[in-house]
């Protein structure tokens, strides 16, 4: 149980374009998501984290209008990398907490979408 | 927020154990501990988690001293695809306070 899949798992693309990175939870629902980015041989940061019907809140340093998220429903969380660039280039990772869990809870992750721009 | 320390990397043999210590010593008081395996481009997934004392599963064990400012995931009989990273992270989802991860340890295990 408890799995978070993601898609597209690898994306090649040109500069300028944008890409939109689904997270879902496939056999429980998740009231919160976290978007997290990992550069090679690097700790995952994270990013933002995604409530569902609400805003997502964003790390300090991560631009809001460059990493638009959305968490319409309680399986699926989206993060869109807009107008790419080079430097957005890296392993971008999500995960999902059960709704209703208590602390200590873990979080499950996806296994990564990498983004490659041209 | 909990200042993580791990080592950066360890090296071990096939058959041994595999002890990895993290450091957190401004844990807050309802933050747990926990331990995840990433392999290249692979997501991380979840080994143990523990509040205090010891906790052993079917793959690890974890160990947290009283004062709970370090813990100590042990592996135990390693094998060659045991070889990973491994991250420790310290927090408290139930209240929604942001996790935080260490820098992660790379561990090799050679034949």
């Amino acid at each position: 149980g408890a799995v978070v899949s993601q898609h597209p798992s690898w994306v090649i693309c040109k500069s300028g374009t944008s890409v939109k990175i689904e997270c879902r939870s496939l056999d429980f629902q998740a009231t919160t998501m976290f978007w997290y980015r990992q550069f090679p041989k690097q700790s995952l940061m994270l990013m933002a984290t995604s409530n569902e019907g609400s805003k997502a809140t964003y790390e300090q340093g991560v631009e809001k209008d460059k990493f638009l998220i959305n968490h319409a429903s309680l399986t699926l969380s989206t993060l869109t990398v807009t107008s790419a660039h080079p430097e957005d280039s890296s392993f971008y990772i999500c995960s999902a907490r059960s709704a209703g869990a208590k602390g200590g809870q873990p979080q499950h992750f996806g296994d990564g979408t990498r983004l490659s721009i041209l | 927020l909990a200042k993580i320390t791990q080592p950066i990397s360890m090296d071990s043999y096939e058959g041994q154990e595999v002890n990895i210590t993290c450091s957190h010593n401004n844990i807050a008081t309802n933050d747990y501990i926990t331990w995840y395996q990433q392999f290249p481009s692979q997501g991380p997934r979840f080994i143990i988690q523990g509040y205090k004392t010891k906790v052993t599963n079917e793959v690890a064990s974890l160990f947290i001293p009283a004062d709970r400012k370090s813990s100590t995931l042990s592996l135990p009989r390693v094998s060659l695809s045991d070889t990973a990273v491994y991250y420790c992270l310290v927090g408290d989802l139930g209240a929604g306070n942001m996790l935080t991860f260490g820098g992660g340890t790379r561990l090799m295990v050679k034949p």
